[in-house]
């Protein structure tokens, strides 16, 4: 079965902090995608990768970075904690296949104090 | 830029009823739209996908459709359970590239 795992349910970090959300998938999925989760905003799109050493930024990168030395593995990288970047962030991958899905992870509600 | 609008935002129905969810969106150069469903503080679960040149697809209880040119989707849900309760979010993805984009949902209640 298909999975995504979030290294996180939950973080607590405080302002300044340099914090790392990671995310592993095993079913050697291409595509990998980092977004946030907002009440009255929905999900948006952060960074994305298409490949090892591959980012491009999404709609709201400011503050963010990516790392992706693995196929598997896709790190978020907040390079220095705000409190508004307190939120919840999902992982989720995919498939170069145009006919499947984006797979989620469970998610890691990060509150930065 | 690509807007999807998800219509209603919250609906509350007795067990058993039959029930629609509406998505729309501006731009009709999609690839596929996809149905989700997210429970409280969790992920997102990958319900139905619809290529751009497909009508409809059915799983189970669920059936979505698609009406490409006119910029509209329908996520049917048959015999409403208490256990459909959830979050549901419909995203489009372009023609050209990976990234979806995502409509607020519509929160369901189904009471038993």
């Amino acid at each position: 079965d298909v999975k995504v795992t979030q290294s996180s349910r939950y973080l607590v970090k405080r302002t300044g902090e340099k914090v790392f959300l990671e995310c592993v998938q095993d079913m050697d999925h291409e595509n990998m995608f980092w977004y946030r989760q907002d009440p009255g905003l929905g999900l948006r799109l952060i960074y994305f990768s298409y490949d090892v050493k591959m980012k491009e930024k999404g709609d709201i990168p400011e503050g963010y970075s990516v790392s992706r030395e693995k196929k598997e593995r896709f790190s978020l990288i907040l390079e220095s904690a705000s409190t508004n970047q307190t939120s919840m962030y999902l992982c989720a991958s995919s498939s170069l296949r145009g006919d499947q899905p984006q797979h989620f992870g469970d998610g890691t509600r990060l509150s930065i104090l | 830029k690509q807007e999807v609008t998800q219509i209603p935002a919250a609906l509350s129905v007795p067990e058993g009823e039959n029930l629609v969810l509406n998505c729309s969106f501006t731009d009709s150069a999609i690839y596929n739209l996809q149905w989700f469903r997210q429970d409280p503080g969790k992920g997102l679960t990958s319900l139905l996908l619809i290529q751009s040149s497909q009508r409809e697809q059915t799983s189970g209880r669920l059936n979505a459709s698609l009406d490409k040119s006119s910029g509209r989707s329908t996520l049917y849900i048959a015999a409403s359970q208490p256990g459909d309760s959830a979050t549901y979010l419909c995203a489009v993805r372009h023609e050209y590239g990976n990234k979806l984009v995502f409509g607020a949902g519509t929160i369901l209640r189904v009471k038993s």
